[in-house]
């Protein structure tokens, strides 16, 4: 079992540009979460899963687009990226409302 | 609303002092769970332990312990015998039920020295 499997784990972007961030996981779970973790402000959950084809906005949405196509995959996408959206991202999965176990992260710098 | 507050921003102890790490949550729901996350310099974050509102045990594991005391809204977390490997940040979140999303803390830097 890989757990929660985050593709890329480090990307530099130019503003403006667009990229896709890809979770992944294993464990059949239903719930996925996107979280974006900024010095001193915790985790705050960007966009969210119930389940296979459906989204939901969390705390700070804006910029952000995600889909979920296939249950094991949750993509976040920045259509134009801002410097900030320089973050360390985090995806997580559940099943229902248990325990979210948490990818590695993917460190994004927007100059 | 649901909130968390990490009053903490940073604490520093010498190894083997037992700390404690303190969390006090705000929520409207009388049935909600409280969770702690490890996250070591290498920047993963790991799950500690899941509590439910019902379940006013205090919960040891090895060197942690949990308090939980719903008369004053907190959740704390003590470290007996702290260890250098215990350097980390660590963060308190609350989930509501029917709500299958986490509300974080700010989290709390504890560096352990040698």
């Amino acid at each position: 079992n890989a757990g929660v499997t985050q593709t890329p784990k480090f990307r530099v972007l130019k503003t403006g540009q667009s990229m896709t961030l890809l979770c992944a996981q294993d464990m059949n779970h239903e719930y996925m979460y996107w979280y974006r973790q900024d010095p001193g402000m915790g985790l705050r959950l960007i966009h969210y899963s119930v389940g296979e084809g459906t989204t939901a906005k969390g705390e700070v949405p804006d910029g952000y687009n995600v889909s979920r196509l296939k249950k094991q995959n949750f993509l976040l996408g920045l259509e134009s990226a801002a410097p900030s959206q320089t973050s360390v991202y985090f995806c997580a999965s559940s099943w229902n409302q248990e325990t979210q176990y948490f990818g590695p992260g993917t460190r994004l710098l927007v100059l | 609303a649901q909130k968390v507050t990490q009053a903490q921003t940073e604490i520093s102890v010498v190894e083997k002092e037992d700390v404690t790490l303190d969390c006090v949550y705000e929520t409207r729901d009388t049935t909600y769970y409280l969770f702690w996350y490890k996250q070591p310099p290498s920047g993963e974050l790991v799950f500690l332990i899941r509590r439910n509102s019902f379940d006013e045990q205090n919960e040891i594991s090895g060197r942690y312990s949990w308090n939980f005391q719903k008369s004053t809204s907190s959740f704390n977390f003590t470290i007996t015998a702290s260890q250098v490997v215990d350097s980390a940040v660590y963060f308190c979140a609350l989930s509501e039920a029917g709500y299958s999303t986490l509300t974080f803390g700010k989290g709390t830097m504890l560096l352990v020295s040698p």
